[in-house]
């Protein structure tokens, strides 16, 4: 299995606070991408970095922040967390885009309340 | 922008049949489609990549072709078993991102 992992793999919160998940990966690869998956919807794309320092949003990227200061980490914040953003939220990389073969995280299931 | 739906939703067969799941693109200007599996609660696992200039690709009991210029991928599932239940995820890329269809959930009867 690819070498990524996401923290927490649970979380419960309350509308109106930040919340930050993390992706962390050992495999070096430079693309990273945060999706969630709901329901009828499938898995969207929310924000995705080609490198440290360098993101781009996704289609579903209002409500959501990114940050990479590292090649192995990925945070994706929730600025003002709403009931909207209740989804599973996955973390997957690739080695040099959409090119290659992408890896999935084991997913982080969030419940706003 | 990309729609990539997958027919049938939900599919249900005994032991031991061989089975077909079907992916369609609306854009045919794909990098390449790959195959995922999703287990309940879990992450999804990676099947198969066939690169567009690719028409198929196979990996133990799967096979996976692609055709690009009808927009269709199918994943046949050879002599299948209790342990391929799971829910099948095509996705293609474009641009920089990957589009995913919304599944089909396969469940093998023994």
């Amino acid at each position: 299995d690819a070498g990524i992992t996401q923290s927490p793999r649970h979380k419960v919160t309350e509308t109106g606070t930040p919340v930050t998940l993390r992706c962390h990966q050992t495999e070096n690869h430079r693309y990273m991408y945060w999706y969630r998956q709901d329901p009828g919807h499938g898995l969207r794309l929310i924000h995705y970095s080609y490198g440290v320092k360098d993101t781009d949003k996704g289609e579903v990227s209002d409500g959501y922040s990114v940050s990479r200061s590292k090649t192995e980490d990925f945070l994706l914040t929730l600025e003002s967390a709403t009931s909207s953003q209740t989804s599973v939220y996955f973390c997957a990389i690739s080695e040099t885009g959409v090119n290659t073969e992408a890896f999935f995280g084991q997913g982080t299931r969030l419940t706003v309340v | 922008k990309q729609e990539v739906t997958q027919i049938p939703a939900a599919l249900s067969v005994p032991e031991g049949e061989n089975l077909v799941l079907n992916c369609s693109f609306t854009d045919s200007a794909i990098y390449n489609l790959q195959w995922f599996r999703q287990d309940p609660g879990k992450g999804l696992t990676s099947l198969l990549l066939i690169q567009s200039s690719q028409r198929e690709q196979t990996s133990g009991r799967l096979n996976a072709s692609l055709d690009k210029s009808s927009g269709r991928s199918t994943l046949y599932i050879a002599a299948s078993q209790p342990g391929d239940s799971a829910t099948y995820l095509c996705a293609v890329t474009e641009g920089n991102q990957f589009y995913f269809g919304t599944g089909t959930s396969l469940t093998v009867i023994p």
